[in-house]
């Protein structure tokens, strides 16, 4: 049961390049978000989704994109990393805004 | 505003100990909440979760929470703790869209 997948799992950019970090969902929920995890501060929510064309920021979206073209597929892009933009990125989906949300094994992204 | 509080942000019990993690939250309505745990390395794996009727609630892994509205807590206890317990461990709130809102995080370390 593959879940809730998330790539790449380690990352190194440099200042100012892009990139994209996939995650992919095979349990056609509509839910899908982006957190990031940093010491002390828990997970804090980037982006969100409720459903394939519909999305919102979250508590800390300055410096990503996201979109959402198909149920499985939510890719957070990083347009312009910059150093504050360490940090372990989480990928969730649930299939009710109150049930249980399955979250993937993290990418671990360093700008340097 | 919708928030979540763990007070304590490192915890050391001894193997065989009992175990209560603390947790508050700042939410209007009626709260959806959630305790998940997450082992160094790996994502979230949720313990249990309250979304209405008896404020006791059971877990995996021996856990369980009771959900006190006139204290705004829902705190983790287990009553006796392995060492395969030491994590960090994540009390949170859900919102609308599937959205959760987090607390800081409490790290658990059990001694032999």
């Amino acid at each position: 049961n593959a879940g809730v997948t998330q790539t790449p799992k380690f990352q190194v950019l440099k200042t100012g390049q892009s990139m994209t970090l996939q995650c992919a969902q095979d349990m056609n929920h509509e839910y899908m978000s982006w957190y990031r995890q940093d010491p002390g501060m828990g997970l804090r929510l980037i982006h969100y989704s409720v459903g394939a064309g519909i999305t919102d920021q979250g508590e800390v979206p300055n410096g990503y994109n996201v979109s959402r073209s198909t149920t499985e597929d939510f890719p957070l892009r990083l347009l312009s990393a910059a150093p504050s933009q360490t940090s372990v990125y989480f990928c969730a989906s649930s299939d009710d805004s109150y049930t249980e949300a399955f979250f993937g094994q993290g990418t671990r992204l360093t700008v340097v | 505003a919708q928030s979540v509080t763990q007070p304590d942000i490192h915890i050391t019990v001894s193997e065989g100990a009992s175990l209560e993690l603390r947790c508050n939250y700042s939410y209007g309505a009626t709260p959806y909440l959630f305790w998940y745990v997450q082992s160094p390395g790996q994502g979230l794996q949720l313990l249990l979760k309250y979304f209405s009727g008896d404020t006791l609630v059971q877990g995996i892994k021996g856990f369980e929470a009771e959900f006190k509205r006139s204290q705004s807590s829902f705190n983790l206890r287990k009553p006796s703790v392995h060492w395969s317990d030491a994590a960090e461990y994540f009390c949170a709130v859900g919102a609308r869209t599937g959205k959760l809102i987090f607390g800081q995080g409490t790290t658990l370390q059990v001694k032999p």
